[in-house]
């Protein structure tokens, strides 16, 4: 497809378990976001890649959450021992290396913790 | 702190009225950005602008860069139902890396 796509697009689980998220960015673009999101807020930062590599991963809350991008394009947040405070929608965007870092996202994926 | 301040936070107007939302900043960008979010979907990219300055018009909306680089605004003119939706300006800082700088978003209500 075209645009940056994210699966899956709800996903519900139980306090404790893990979870994966999976982003698939715009073809060409190195820059690769992830971001959480609460209801009615902006995006809030988790961590960057350029290509393979996290470049930025300070906002990641704690130790629990980690990501990975072993190709340099689908990239896997994954986040351990959930907690009900990790429910939110978990963005994803993607850019090219130049320019004025336009980000474009993808829809999002619903994480609910019960 | 709050590095890139919205305002307002909520606004419910009615159709045909005008409307300014506000993203004020004590530091330099180097570019910024306005996105508009739908429920259920991801920001989705309006105009960047990076000029000191800079003004942007797309249809009714118009987006100006303050000439220090520290604030934007976006003027809707004859707001519509259809503009309806989270508003968010988002920045590069300037010297700083590429990270950008969120506002918390401004949630417009346009009633017919």
């Amino acid at each position: 497809g075209a645009g940056v796509s994210q699966t899956p697009s709800n996903k519900v689980t139980e306090k404790g378990k893990y979870v994966e998220l999976r982003c698939d960015p715009i073809s060409g673009h190195t820059a690769l976001y992830w971001y959480r999101q609460s209801l009615g807020q902006g995006p809030e930062f988790l961590i960057y890649f350029q290509g393979t590599g996290a470049a930025d991963d300070s906002g990641l809350p704690n130790d629990r959450f980690f990501a990975v991008r072993p190709e340099g394009s689908v990239s896997t947040l994954k986040i351990q021992r959930t907690e009900r405070g990790d429910s939110a929608v978990y963005l994803c965007a993607s850019s090219l290396a130049q320019g004025a870092f336009e980000q474009f996202f993808g829809p999002g994926t619903r994480l609910t913790v019960l | 702190t709050q590095l890139l301040e919205q305002s307002p936070q909520f606004l419910s107007i009615q159709e045909g009225e005008n409307l300014t939302v506000y993203c004020n900043s004590s530091s330099v960008f180097s570019s910024l950005q306005w996105y508009r979010q739908e429920p259920g979907e991801g920001p989705v990219l309006l105009v960047t602008v990076v000029t000191g300055g800079e003004v942007k018009k797309l249809k009714r909306l118009t987006f100006q860069f303050g000439d220090a680089r520290k604030d934007s605004s976006l003027h809707i003119t004859a707001a519509q139902p259809g503009d309806t939706g989270l508003y968010l300006c988002a920045g590069v800082r300037a010297g700083n890396n590429r990270k950008l700088i969120w506002g918390l978003g401004t949630s417009l209500a346009v009633n017919p």
